[in-house]
């Protein structure tokens, strides 16, 4: 099993470009999540997916902030207008759903600067 | 609510000597607790997990974690450090019909020194 694929794996950007990150989950796993990572605030759910529909998006700072999960194979999380305080590592992560708790598993992560 | 507390954001220790990094819990039903470990650049991964069987959890590379209702707590333990073992280390919880979502702590940095 491939694991959990995200792209790109590092991006430099300016501020007020449009970023979009990419997922693919581990093919069977129906749960899908996004995180942030960064010095000041430690690791951040910002939404997560079950069965391709948003379930909590609360974690999201604000409107520049989107995600989308067209299918169950394919996740994108878009910044735009970017700001230098978005840059962070940002995780997606897949699980199976079912009624308790399953392990997530983590993707490599994508290194953000926006300068 | 469930939260999780990790007491000591950075934890140093002689390679070979006993690793103790504390996790408390905060939970209003039964939680599910994890640990996770992510090596420098890379992602998280599970070292182990309780799901309301065995108290005494073991997981991989020789660490384990004992839930203690009594004590709200799920330390994670092993007795021989060593120096691959250096990394961040975090709790988590969760609990039945949470949706699957999991509350981390704020982590543990591990230092293991010759």
């Amino acid at each position: 099993d491939a694991g959990v694929i995200q792209s790109p794996r590092h991006e430099v950007t300016e501020m007020g470009q449009e970023v979009t990150l990419r997922c693919k989950p581990i093919s069977g796993h129906n749960s899908l999540f996004w995180y942030r990572q960064t010095m000041m605030r430690g690791l951040e759910l910002l939404i997560y997916f079950n069965n391709n529909v948003p379930i909590d998006d609360s974690g999201m700072p604000e409107d520049r902030f989107s995600a989308k999960m067209p299918n169950a194979s394919f996740s994108t999380l878009k910044i735009q207008p970017s700001e230098p305080r978005d840059s962070a590592v940002y995780f997606c992560a897949s699980s199976n759903y079912g009624p308790q708790p399953e392990t997530q598993y983590f993707g490599p992560g994508t290194r953000l600067l926006v300068l | 609510a469930q939260s999780v507390t990790q007491l000591g954001s950075h934890v140093s220790v002689s390679e070979g000597a006993l690793v103790l990094l504390r996790c408390n819990y905060s939970s209003s039903v039964p939680p599910y607790l994890f640990w996770y470990v992510q090596y420098p650049n890379q992602g998280l991964q599970l070292l182990l997990k309780y799901t309301s069987a065995a108290t005494l959890v073991k997981g991989i590379n020789g660490f384990e974690a004992e839930f203690k209702k009594s004590e709200t707590s799920f330390h994670l333990t092993k007795p021989s450090a060593h120096m691959s073992d250096a990394a961040e280390y975090f709790c988590a919880v969760s609990y039945t019909g949470g949706g699957n979502k999991l509350t981390f702590g704020t982590g543990t940095q591990l230092k293991v020194e010759l």
